[in-house]
């Protein structure tokens, strides 16, 4: 079956540059959920779309930005990026964005900030 | 303050020992749903069982069952006759049907099994 896909995998940047993720859900789910997983932590949330809308929003920095476009494959920005940054970011789509709704997890991307 | 906990960081069994992760929660709300999700040393999150806070019933899939007792908020997982290929870190986690909520899932801590030959 169809799973989450997340490019890219890996992604090594310099302090102050900018990243984009990808994401690319299940086919025919309309709702994709963006995490961040720091090193020996567990994910946390960020934000969340259902068709095409923003529906949810977490911990997410002001430096970021995400959208879902009109095919249903969403994008994280990141700019300005610190150190910090450095984490396991998952991408995760349902069908459907109610609380009851089994969140899919793609295999992530890995960021690293030098 | 910490709505899923898994009290054990790290548990170490040998091959064809059962155990058994602990997962407490907290919650307000009376809807709301469990999930336990499996992380390998490969880094993907996959997802296990999703079980919803009217459903008591225990769940057995293969070697892997499911406590849940709404009674001391617990949802636990056991392995039988644990394998290597289950070593990896497990997380449990919560969503709740509140607005103010949204359909964000919240994690617990994680618990790394490793499984020893």
């Amino acid at each position: 079956a169809a799973g989450v896909i997340q490019s890219p995998r890996h992604l090594i940047k310099e302090k102050r540059e900018t990243a984009t993720l990808k994401c690319y859900p299940i086919p025919r789910h309309d709702t994709v959920y963006w995490y961040q997983q720091g090193p020996g932590q567990d994910p946390q949330f960020l934000i969340s779309f259902y068709e095409k809308m923003q529906s949810d929003k977490g911990s997410i920095p002001d430096r970021f930005s995400a959208q879902q476009f009109s095919d249903y494959h969403s994008e994280l920005n990141m700019s300005s990026l610190e150190l910090g940054d450095s984490a396991l970011y998952f991408c995760a789509s349902s069908w459907g964005a109610g609380y009851q709704e089994t969140q899919y997890f793609g295999p992530g991307t890995r960021l690293l900030v030098l | 303050a910490q709505k899923v906990t898994q009290a054990q960081t790290e548990i170490s069994v040998v091959e064809k020992e059962d155990v058994t992760l602990d997962c407490v929660y907290e919650t307000r709300d009376t809807t709301y749903y469990l999930f336990w999700y499996k992380q390998p040393p490969s880094g993907e999150l996959v997802f296990l069982i999703r079980r919803n806070s009217f459903d008591e019933q225990n769940e057995i899939s293969g070697r892997y069952s499911w406590n849940f007792q709404k009674s001391t908020s617990s949802f636990n997982f056991t392995i039988t006759a644990s394998q290597v290929v289950d070593s990896a870190v497990y997380f449990c986690a919560l969503s709740e049907a509140d607005n103010n909520a949204g359909n964000m899932l919240t994690f617990g801590g994680g618990t790394r099994l490793m499984v020893k030959p």
